[in-house]
């Protein structure tokens, strides 16, 4: 069964420090993984996903992160953090078994200091 | 493009009783999936249908039923509400052309809360 752990339900930064959000997932074939952001006050949105192509996949607002098999991981980056990142940030599973059951880790919540 | 469209925004309803949400998809969009969204447990899938049927279900008791009709939107129905249903319902929709790789694009979704 697919499942996604996101060590972490706050992580606080510093503005123009690095950004770093884990994401763990398990499924028994090869998985899409997704990034959905949720500013506030604004709807759940697509940052970047994960479909075999590159393993290293650039998404919106400078994120990026990169599937590792061998870690099951999918981990979320961004070199520098602007105020404007805080935000609530889930990873996401999907197996290609006929059509959607999209498996959601339970969300890191993203503080930038000043 | 019009985004996904949800309603009502917001109900209120008392133990027992049953609530409808709608989901009016992207135009185009042929699958609709249903997520249960409560503080520190991320969004929960409940089901997703396409063409009228319903392909793949999460782990939620039977009092949580949905339906699409041909024009691809659809309803979520859940029956005898308890004080945990209060949370805020998800619908999104995709193309869905395979294989679970295709965006989903998100509704402001129904926040419900049970009294």
């Amino acid at each position: 069964a697919q499942s996604v752990t996101q060590l972490g339900s706050h992580v606080s930064v510093s503005e123009g420090a690095l950004v770093l959000l884990r994401c763990n997932y398990s499924s028994s074939v090869p998985p899409y993984l997704f990034w959905y952001v949720q500013y506030p006050n604004q709807g759940l949105q697509l940052l970047l996903k994960y479909t075999s192509a590159a393993t290293l996949v650039k998404g919106i607002n400078g994120f990026e992160a990169e599937f590792k098999k061998s870690e099951t991981s999918f981990h979320l980056t961004k070199p520098s953090a602007h105020m404007s990142d805080a935000a609530e940030y889930s990873c996401a599973v999907s197996e290609g078994t006929g059509g959607f059951k999209t498996i959601f880790g339970a969300g890191t919540r993203l503080f930038v200091k000043a | 493009k019009a985004g996904v469209t949800q309603t009502p925004r917001y109900l209120i309803k008392t133990r027992g009783q049953q609530v409808t949400l709608s989901c009016s998809p992207i135009s185009g969009h042929r699958s609709v999936s249903w997520y249960q969204q409560t503080p520190g447990q991320g969004l929960q899938f409940l089901f997703e249908y396409f063409s009228e049927t319903q392909r793949n279900k999460g782990n939620f008791p039977g009092r949580f039923s949905g339906r699409q009709f041909s024009n691809s939107r659809s309803e979520m129905n859940v029956s005898t509400l308890e004080l945990g249903d209060s949370a805020l319902y998800l619908c999104a929709s995709s193309l869905e052309r395979g294989g679970g790789a295709d965006t989903q694009y998100f509704g402001p979704g129904t926040r419900l809360t049970v009294l």
